[in-house]
């Protein structure tokens, strides 16, 4: 159980494009998804944390504007990039978290790896 | 703010060694602390999750221990094999669980 899935795994876009990317619970309602976001030789930072059915909660220096998020159901949510430019490419990992768990743990899904051209 | 900070930064060994690998965090206001494991290109596997009331956690091959009051985690693999090869991520989880800082990780490499 707990499994997360993202989708694409991988993208390819011109300069000025909008991406999205989705995170989906397989097998478990998540109130609650997070998105990272991972450069070459860096650690996971945390982006935004999402809640269905409100706004989400970016970190300092994440333009809201740029990342949209939309957590429209308890198994899904998307994250749009915006007029991607070169700089927006990276590693983008998603996870939810489980109710179930004793934990409050996040599974996390694979990644999506963005190339902006 | 939180740090956490993972030494080494990479680590060769020969297959069948023990060895021992280092997470440290500044704050000790923990809710959880986490190791995963990531392979090239791919997303976080998860290894084994600490409670911040727990001072060990076990599974198969791998122990970590959790050190509030000195802000240490260690991962300890036994027996090493080719296939641990991978980068592995300590995770701290603060904040009410919410808040969680990464590691840079720690990249091994074990040789046949």
């Amino acid at each position: 159980g707990a499994v997360v899935s993202q989708h694409p795994s991988w993208v390819i876009c011109k300069s000025g494009t909008s991406v999205k990317i989705e995170c989906r619970s397989l097998d478990f309602q998540a109130t609650t998804m997070f998105w990272y976001r991972q450069f070459p030789k860096q650690s996971l930072m945390l982006m935004a944390t999402s809640n269905e059915g409100s706004k989400a909660t970016y970190e300092q220096g994440v333009e809201k504007d740029k990342f949209l998020i939309n957590h429209a159901s308890l198994t899904l949510s998307t994250l749009t990039v915006t007029s991607a430019h070169p700089e927006d490419s990276s590693f983008y990992i998603c996870s939810a978290r489980d109710l179930r768990s004793l934990y409050n743990e996040q599974f996390f899904g694979p990644g999506t790896r963005l190339t902006v051209l | 703010k939180q740090e956490v900070t993972q030494i080494p930064a990479a680590l060769s060994v020969p297959e069948g060694e023990n060895l021992v690998l280092n997470c440290s965090f500044t704050d000790s206001a923990i809710y959880n602390l986490q190791w995963f494991r990531q392979d090239p290109g791919k997303g976080l596997t998860s290894l084994l999750l600490i409670q911040s009331s727990q001072r060990e956690q076990t599974s198969g091959r791998l122990n970590a221990s959790l050190d509030k009051s000195s802000g240490r985690s260690t991962l300890y693999i036994a027996a090493s094999q080719p296939g641990d090869s991978a980068t592995y991520l300590c995770a701290v989880f603060s904040g009410g669980y919410q808040k969680v800082t990464f590691g840079i990780g720690t990249k091994l490499q074990v040789i046949p």
